[in-house]
C-alpha cells in the first residue's frame, strides 16, 4: 500500500496569506489526524477528522482550519497567516481512531516571512 | 501542558551500547505510543502498549510500562548509527479518545 502523502512538500508565504496544504491517507483509513512541529512548541496536535466530520481540535485559534472529504483526504487551511505559523505541517493516518497506529506523512515545511 | 515528558532530553552513546529513554505523563491512559523522526521529518511508529501491559518487545526495543508510576521507558539495545534520531512518546487520556499528546522528544545520537 501507499502511504501517507502530503502536498507541496515545501512552501513559503507571506504574513497575511493563506495556505492550504493537503493530505492523502493510506488506502482504507478513515481517520486523519494535523499536527504542528515546531522547535519551541514540539509537536501540537491540530485537529482530526473521521468520515468527514472533525472529530477532535487541539487549541489552536481558528484560522487554523480542515475539512475531509468522502475519500477520507483531508486538508488543512491556516488564513491570515503569522510568522509564528512557520513550521512542519504533519498529517497522520490510522484505520479509525488516533489511538490506533498512525501513520505519518513526510510533513510540508511551511516558511511564514 | 504536556501529556507526556521524555528524559533525558538528549542521550550520545557509543554504538552497540543500550540507550534508555523514559517517559512521564499526568493522566490515565489507554495506551501509549513510542515514535521515532529522523532529522525534520514524518514520524515512524515503533511500538504501541496498552495500559493493561506491562512489557513489550519488537525486535531490538523493549518498552515497559508503570501505570502506578505513570511513566514508561523505551530500551533500544545494540544501537546502531541508524538509531540517530528523535524518540517521542505519545499518550492519549482516558476520558478523551479522540486526542493523543506528544511528548518533547528525546534526540538520540549514536557514535561511531
Amino acid at each position: 500500500k501507499a502511504g501517507v502523502t502530503q502536498t507541496p512538500r515545501y512552501l513559503i508565504k507571506t504574513r497575511g496569506q493563506q495556505v492550504t496544504l493537503s493530505c492523502s491517507p493510506i488506502s482504507g483509513h478513515r481517520s486523519v489526524s494535523w499536527y504542528q512541529q515546531t522547535p519551541g512548541q514540539g509537536l501540537q496536535f491540530l485537529f482530526e477528522y473521521f468520515s468527514e466530520t472533525q472529530r477532535n481540535k487541539g487549541n489552536f485559534p481558528g484560522r487554523f482550519s480542515g475539512r475531509q472529504f468522502s475519500n477520507s483526504r483531508s486538508e488543512m487551511n491556516v488564513s491570515t497567516l503569522e510568522l509564528g505559523d512557520s513550521a512542519l505541517y504533519l498529517c497522520a493516518s490510522s484505520l479509525a481512531t488516533v489511538q490506533e497506529t498512525q501513520y505519518f506523512g513526510p510533513g510540508t515545511r511551511l516558511l511564514v516571512l | 501542558s504536556q501529556q507526556g515528558e521524555e528524559d533525558p532530553q538528549a542521550l550520545s552513546i557509543q554504538e552497540g551500547e543500550n540507550a534508555t529513554m523514559n517517559c512521564s505523563y499526568k493522566t490515565s491512559i489507554n495506551n501509549l505510543q513510542w515514535y521515532r523522526q529522523n532529522s525534520g521529518r514524518g514520524l515512524v511508529h515503533l511500538i504501541l502498549i496498552r495500559s493493561n501491559e506491562r512489557e513489550k518487545h519488537s525486535g531490538r526495543l523493549r518498552v515497559t510500562l508503570d501505570t502506578s508510576k505513570k511513566s514508561s521507558s523505551l530500551l533500544i539495545t545494540a544501537s546502531r548509527a541508524a538509531d540517530t534520531a528523535s524518540y517521542f512518546c505519545a499518550t492519549d487520556r482516558y476520558s478523551s479518545a479522540s486526542k493523543i499528546i506528544f511528548g518533547s522528544g528525546t534526540r538520540l545520537s549514536i557514535r561511531p
